[in-house]
């Protein structure tokens, strides 16, 4: 089955860009997301994109999509303190139901 | 209105007791998820409803027991549960025949003593 992998832990200072990488084993994906969740929360989705796209950017989000070696990132540029938070990488959109979530990267901002 | 709504936020409830989870979203979404997640670990799926019928179940213990009573409700009935079932437990819901992305609720953080 589909494999999604994700770094635990991640720290930066407030102010830097934090980037969170992603990879996976099923090219199959037509949709890849990311997910945030704070403390006690569900999951809220953050961004997503096509797989025929090679990046996104939204704001201080930037994604990068890289096929060929099955990579995925998120980049938050001037993170701050409020970003602190268990961000997902998740696969989905293979025609079925299921969402496939990777084991998610906690992201710590030092003040 | 783009909120899945999930009562209540905390449960502490006996391993002889019936209680259950409430779900609700008003979004026109036909595909309702359960999920189930541990601390510090991913949502694993429990059910998946679509039109309101039962399209997966991840070999869950029936003790567990939902129920989509319309295309706007879903429920978990719970009955003689374990200390180790002790979770978050999440509801989600997308639209069927777009973009997958799920919307998800605050979950309802259940203790089993």
């Amino acid at each position: 089955g589909e494999d999604v992998e994700q770094s635990l832990f991640l720290s930066v200072r407030e102010g830097d860009s934090s980037v969170i990488n992603c990879t996976y084993t099923d090219s199959s994906s037509t949709y890849l997301y990311w997910y945030k969740q704070e403390p006690g929360a569900g999951l809220q989705l953050l961004t997503y994109i096509f797989s025929n796209m090679d990046m996104k950017q939204d704001q201080r989000l930037t994604v990068l999509l890289n096929k060929k070696d099955k990579h995925l990132s998120l980049r938050i540029a001037d993170t701050q303190t409020g970003d602190s938070a268990i961000y997902f990488c998740a696969l989905g959109g293979t025609g079925g139901f299921k969402t496939i979530f990777g084991a998610g990267t906690r992201l710590f901002v030092k003040a | 209105d783009t909120e899945v709504t999930q009562t209540p936020k905390h449960l502490v409830m006996g391993m002889t007791n019936k209680k259950s989870l409430k779900c609700e979203q008003h979004m026109g979404h036909r595909a309702m998820y359960w999920y189930k997640q541990k601390a510090k670990k991913p949502p694993e799926l429990m059910f998946v409803y679509s039109y309101e019928k039962l399209s997966i179940n991840e070999s869950v213990p029936s003790r567990f027991s939902p129920e989509c009573p319309n295309s706007s409700l879903l429920n978990l009935h719970l009955h003689a549960l374990q200390p180790e079932d002790s979770a978050l437990y999440l509801c989600a819901s997308r639209s069927v025949t777009t973009n997958e992305k799920l919307f998800f609720g605050s979950g309802t953080q259940l203790s089993v003593l």
